[in-house]
């Protein structure tokens, strides 16, 4: 592994299904985000995590939870999803030393449909 | 509320020169930054500016004025490579990245 990993690149998901979508990086950096990417809207932050062990909500946190047991993994998961789910996913990352540069990391993305 | 304003589509041609214009109001700064994003893929670091001025890195340069809430990324010598979405993000006061929508930049031959 290079860099950030998400998985699966592209789903398919019938509503009310639960769904988790995995993102793993191995630069070591100590804070992670899941964005959604809709078209016409900027990047909106779903929940992030600055070090492992802690998260917190980002601007549309509702129907998403998140965990971060470990520096690598950070897990996105939709308990029930619905149709306004539908979005491209990314993860990224940012190591703190850095962080005042705010360059993040972003993985591939994940393109889910909810049907 | 916090917002970002930039154009939603440019088009320019091969080997010109263009200039993409980000307008921000924001709760605080801390740093404005510009990604590249082609198209299905994902979006990748290119400038970070925090205090006035030009900030240049081979063919692209970053400007940006805090007392105008404004900044601009400039492309020079387009390649068709260049064809892409621009996206401006300004981190606030409690540092959280706020996204504009981006724009979409197209290159003719």
């Amino acid at each position: 592994i290079a860099g950030i990993t998400q998985a699966p690149t592209s789903q398919i998901l019938a509503a009310g299904r639960r769904m988790t979508l995995r993102c793993t990086q191995d630069m070591r950096h100590n804070a992670m985000y899941w964005y959604r990417q809709d078209l016409g809207l900027g990047l909106r932050l779903i929940h992030y995590s600055n070090t492992a062990g802690t998260t917190g909500k980002g601007e549309v946190p509702d129907g998403y939870s998140v965990s971060r047991a470990n520096t690598d993994d950070f897990p996105l998961t939709l308990a029930s999803a619905v149709p306004s789910q539908t979005s491209v996913y990314f993860c990224a990352s940012s190591d703190s030393s850095r962080e005042n540069t705010g360059e993040l990391f972003f993985g591939e993305g994940s393109r889910l449909t909810v049907l | 509320g916090q917002n970002i304003d930039q154009p939603t589509e440019m088009t320019a041609t091969e080997g010109a020169i263009v200039q993409i214009n980000c307008t921000y109001q924001t709760s605080g700064f801390n740093g404005l930054f510009w990604y590249q994003q082609h198209a299905g893929e994902a979006p990748t670091f290119l400038s970070y500016n925090v205090l006035d001025g030009l900030e240049e890195k081979g063919r692209f340069s970053s400007f940006l004025s805090r007392s105008k809430g404004y900044s601009y990324l400039l492309l020079k010598e387009l390649q068709m490579k260049d064809s892409a979405s621009y996206l401006c993000a300004v981190k606030d006061s409690n540092y959280q990245l706020i996204w504009g929508a981006g724009t979409k930049l197209i290159i003719k031959p």
